[in-house]
């Protein structure tokens, strides 16, 4: 298994709503990333988990709260969510550390994420 | 991380080799050139990278200068499918789980 796994691929949410984005893979990464990309612009990064644990943070506001349950499973859990908001949330995966850097990263097909 | 300028947008016809240039005039003698491309509500997906001698796979040709301040990706027979913005990223192979920093790109259209 060579694929990061995505659901849901569209998601729409109200302001008050509070849902979950899940990120799964199989390729025994130990690296696993969260990025926000806006209509035309390229991916930025929110979030690095590094074995577990939550390494990098880009002052992302506090409405996306990341979850790393275990090797293989990444959340973006989102509540209160502004209009602004709305973008493809992609995840990311990689072996760690300069590995991960030999051997490139592997993307997801995103969410596509409307809040109303 | 060293930063790269790529142009805007570039047109090439099916079936043509399509030359996307990217400058890196601050890379440091430990950073890799790396390209990705990002198809359409598609995640990047990994072409190719190098250091300083010029590399090729199943993808596409990674053309490094001597003086590694410029690169060029080839992609020898371009098809529709190749549609798609073209990243060069310019980071260090190791350190730790940093991610990548992306720029704006080249959009490159394929014509029929």
């Amino acid at each position: 298994d060579t694929e990061v796994t995505q659901t849901p691929k569209h998601l729409v949410m109200g302001m008050t709503n509070k849902k979950s984005l899940k990120c799964e893979q199989h390729m025994g990464h130990r690296a696993m990333y969260w990025y926000k990309q806006k209509a035309k612009k390229p991916p930025e990064l929110m979030f690095v988990y590094s074995y577990e644990k939550l390494s990098i943070n880009e002052s992302v506001p506090s409405r996306f709260s990341p979850e790393c349950p275990n090797s293989s499973l990444l959340n973006l859990h989102l509540h209160a969510l502004q209009p602004e908001d709305s973008a493809l949330y992609l995840c990311a995966s990689s072996l760690h550390g300069g590995l991960g850097a030999l051997y490139g990263y592997t993307f997801g097909s995103g969410t596509r994420l409307t809040v109303v | 991380d060293a930063k790269t300028t790529q142009p805007t947008s570039m047109d090439c016809a099916e079936g043509r080799a399509a030359n996307l240039p990217c400058n890196h005039s601050t890379i440091s003698g430990n950073e890799y050139v790396y390209w990705y491309r990002q198809i359409h509500s598609q995640g990047p997906q990994y072409i190719i990278h190098g250091l300083k001698n010029n590399e090729t796979n199943e993808m596409a040709s990674l053309i490094i200068t001597e003086d590694r301040k410029s690169s060029t990706l080839i992609l020898p027979h371009a098809t529709l499918r190749d549609t798609a913005v073209y990243y060069c990223i310019v980071r260090t192979r190791g350190g730790g789980a940093d991610g990548l920093t992306f720029g704006k790109g080249t959009h490159l259209i394929i014509q029929p």
